[in-house]
């Protein structure tokens, strides 16, 4: 099984300041890597697929890069509708044998 | 407009039968996979399994296979996910999503997503 590790845990931010969050892979899942952002009592929702482009209706401040095993997440500048876990997610297999991170917070400094 | 329709909360008893479903609209159902995801309480997600409406090609995580049955009906766009017993473990948010179209393994994204389904499994 591919083990996605996120780093950190949580990320204290002020608003307007810039996130980075980051999304590691046992063994590389070349670009086959999304993001997801969930609120509290809402599903996730696609916000970048193949590691670095933003699906339909995502904000420019969201921005995605790496391939094989490290990725990176990007939030230029935090809003508030922004803070919320974010997972890091591989689909790098078929059959699938897809996996999570554990979510990243994005918290209020 | 794509949207997926998740059945409602549901109480069990541990041992009792549940079958939660997940309809789809809005695009052709039968040409996409729909997957199963699971959150516990206060936890991350967990990939559970994946059926093709259309022939009911059906995939499980190893996790899972055994543990939970995916079927879907074509005739009314909907996908369900079911346990014969359940345990007290199976509390958690059950979220369906399709995986978008294409045919190259970094296109398997999971680009529309239901509201979820919360089941709780206590005696």
């Amino acid at each position: 099984e591919i083990v996605m590790t996120q780093s950190p845990a949580t990320l204290s931010v002020s608003p307007g300041e810039r996130a980075t969050l980051s999304c590691r892979a046992s063994q590389s899942v070349s670009s086959s890597l999304a993001w997801y952002q969930q609120k509290p009592g809402q599903a996730p929702r696609l916000l970048i697929y193949g590691a670095s482009t933003r699906a339909t209706g995502i904000p420019a401040r969201f921005s995605g890069s790496g391939s094989g095993t490290e990725f990176t997440l990007t939030i230029s500048s935090l809003q508030s509708e922004d803070f919320a876990v974010y997972y890091c997610q591989q689909h790098n297999n078929w059959p699938p044998r897809w996996t999570f991170g554990q979510g990243t917070k994005v918290e209020i400094k | 407009e794509v949207q997926l329709v998740q059945s409602g909360a549901e109480v069990k008893k541990p041992g009792e039968s549940l079958k939660i479903s997940c309809k789809g609209s809005g695009y052709s159902f039968t040409n996409y996979w729909i997957g199963w995801v699971r959150q516990m309480p206060g936890k991350g997600l967990e990939w559970m399994g994946i059926i093709y409406p259309g022939d009911s090609d059906t995939r499980y995580s190893p996790s899972f296979q055994g543990q939970v049955t995916i079927s879907a009906d074509k005739s009314i766009s909907t996908t369900y996910l079911q346990w014969s017993s359940l345990k007290a473990s199976d509390t958690a948010m059950y979220y369906c999503a399709r995986r978008s179209s294409g045919s190259y393994l970094s296109e398997y994204y999971l680009d529309y997503w239901g509201q979820g389904t919360l089941v709780t499994v206590s005696s």
